[in-house]
């Protein structure tokens, strides 16, 4: 059972344009979400994260909205560049000591010149 | 600063073969360390983790082991390969209590089991 999912595996988005990328949860204890970003053969770097008490959180070109009603959280790129192109993977966590992440199959963002 | 390295970066090894990846973290005392694994269009698959020295939890049972002999060390073993291990090998690590959850990766190890 996937409880995090990226349901878009490809976008394509013109340079200066803004990049969505979207992410569902299934999981109602989940209170903490995260958003990676992915080159190929390297491995992901963090981007951006929110606890589920706020509904945004912003740092720079890139905010991550969270809608807990409808457990779907999504992050917004604006503009985008070239180089944001990557494979973008949505994290979520139960907390805990451990700190267990569950990752989508993340979304292969493509930003065009 | 923190740095988390993995070695090799990458390794071809036949079926049968046994197996040892290593991940050391510097800048950082207690961490927790993990290993994930991405298979060929999938996502990530947390394969262990550990929050202290000898501590190791499985995710999933599978051809593999996971040890932490030293604070920052992390070590993946396999004593025979299958070719179901190929994928992409990610070593991470997080500080603990801090309520954010952050994981930091390393540079990761591409496997080929032939």
């Amino acid at each position: 059972d996937q409880q995090v999912k990226q349901n878009s595996p490809s976008l394509s988005v013109q340079e200066g344009r803004i990049s969505i990328l979207n992410c569902d949860y299934t999981n109602s204890m989940f209170d903490y979400f995260l958003w990676y970003k992915k080159y190929p053969a390297e491995g992901p770097t963090f981007l951006i994260s929110i606890s589920s008490i706020k509904d945004k959180n912003e740092d720079g070109r890139f905010t991550v909205f969270l809608n807990k009603s409808a457990k779907h959280l999504s992050l917004h790129i604006v503009p985008s560049q070239p180089g944001d192109s990557a494979v973008y993977f949505c994290a979520a966590s139960r907390g805990g000591s451990q700190g267990n992440l569950i990752f989508g199959k993340g979304t292969k963002l493509s930003v065009k010149p | 600063s923190q740095t988390i390295h993995q070695w090799p970066a990458t390794l071809v090894q036949p079926v049968g073969s046994p197996l040892s990846l290593e991940c050391t973290v510097e800048g950082t005392s207690n961490p927790n360390l993990y290993w994930y694994r991405q298979a060929a269009g999938r996502g990530l698959q947390l394969l262990f983790y550990s929050v202290g020295i000898g501590q190791i939890s499985s995710e999933v049972p599978q051809n593999l082991s996971a040890s932490r002999p030293q604070d920052r060390q992390f070590i993946l073993s396999s004593k025979k390969l299958l070719l179901s291990d190929s994928g992409f090998y990610l070593c991470a690590w997080s500080t603990p209590g801090l309520a954010k959850y952050e994981q930091y990766f390393g540079p990761g190890t591409r496997l080929t089991v032939t």
